[in-house]
């Protein structure tokens, strides 16, 4: 079975500029979670997707967006790139309800110059 | 809220210490429980859970038991290897509501030879 695949594996953007990410979860799971892990801190929630519905938001400003597609993939944009957005970001997914573990995706790493 | 904490890092063991990782949660009902471990460069990944009081998880000899009375899932290993070395994050997922994780700040464990 193949796990959760995000893409690409590492980024570098210049500031101002967009940066888009990719999440594929696995197969049968409808949710998608994405987390932002910046140097040195934890894991900080942005944003959760399930059956192509926005269903909760960290609190990140509104240029972080996503959307989850039919086939319950999922992409993160983040606009008008800073300096502080650079960091780990995790995809997981998991089967709807409680009780259920996320598996993560390795993450793509984001670097903003 | 719903909140995790987690001992602060890092710990540093010889091969073959007894480990313990802290962590209490403040969350309402009954929550899951997880540990999830973070090797260098890469995303996080399941090492064990609990889905209700008193129940024990295992895997590659950790093991953490759901204390209801004590509000604690402690990570413990009789003997760690060099390989254990990375950062272990527990986390709740809450009973109702986004079904969203809430992770610890992360505990870095370091091994030496």
């Amino acid at each position: 079975e193949a796990g959760v695949t995000q893409s690409p594996t590492h980024l570098i953007k210049t500031r101002g500029q967009q940066a888009t990410l990719r999440c594929s979860p696995i197969s049968g799971h409808t949710s998608v979670y994405w987390y932002q892990q910046a140097l040195g801190l934890g894991l900080q929630f942005l944003l959760w997707y399930d059956e192509g519905e926005e269903r909760n938001r960290g609190n990140f400003p509104p240029r972080f967006s996503g959307r989850q597609f039919p086939n319950y993939s999922s992409e993160l944009n983040v606009n008008a790139l800073e300096l502080e957005d650079s960091a780990l970001y995790l995809c997981a997914s998991s089967l709807p309800g409680q009780g259920y573990g996320y598996t993560f995706g390795s993450g793509t790493r984001l670097t903003v110059v | 809220g719903n909140s995790v904490t987690q001992m602060e890092g890092p710990v540093t063991l010889s091969e073959e210490a007894f480990l313990t990782i802290n962590c209490t949660y403040t969350a309402t009902g009954y929550p899951s429980l997880f540990w999830y471990v973070q090797y260098p460069g890469e995303g996080l990944q399941l090492l064990l859970k609990a889905t209700k009081a008193d129940d024990k998880g295992s895997n590659k000899g950790f093991e953490a038991t759901y204390r209801k009375e004590t509000t604690s899932f402690h990570l413990e290993k009789g003997s760690v290897q060099v390989s254990d070395s990375a950062v272990y994050f527990c986390a709740l997922r809450p009973t109702s509501g986004t079904y969203k994780y809430i992770f610890g700040t992360g505990t870095r464990l370091k091994v030496l030879a």
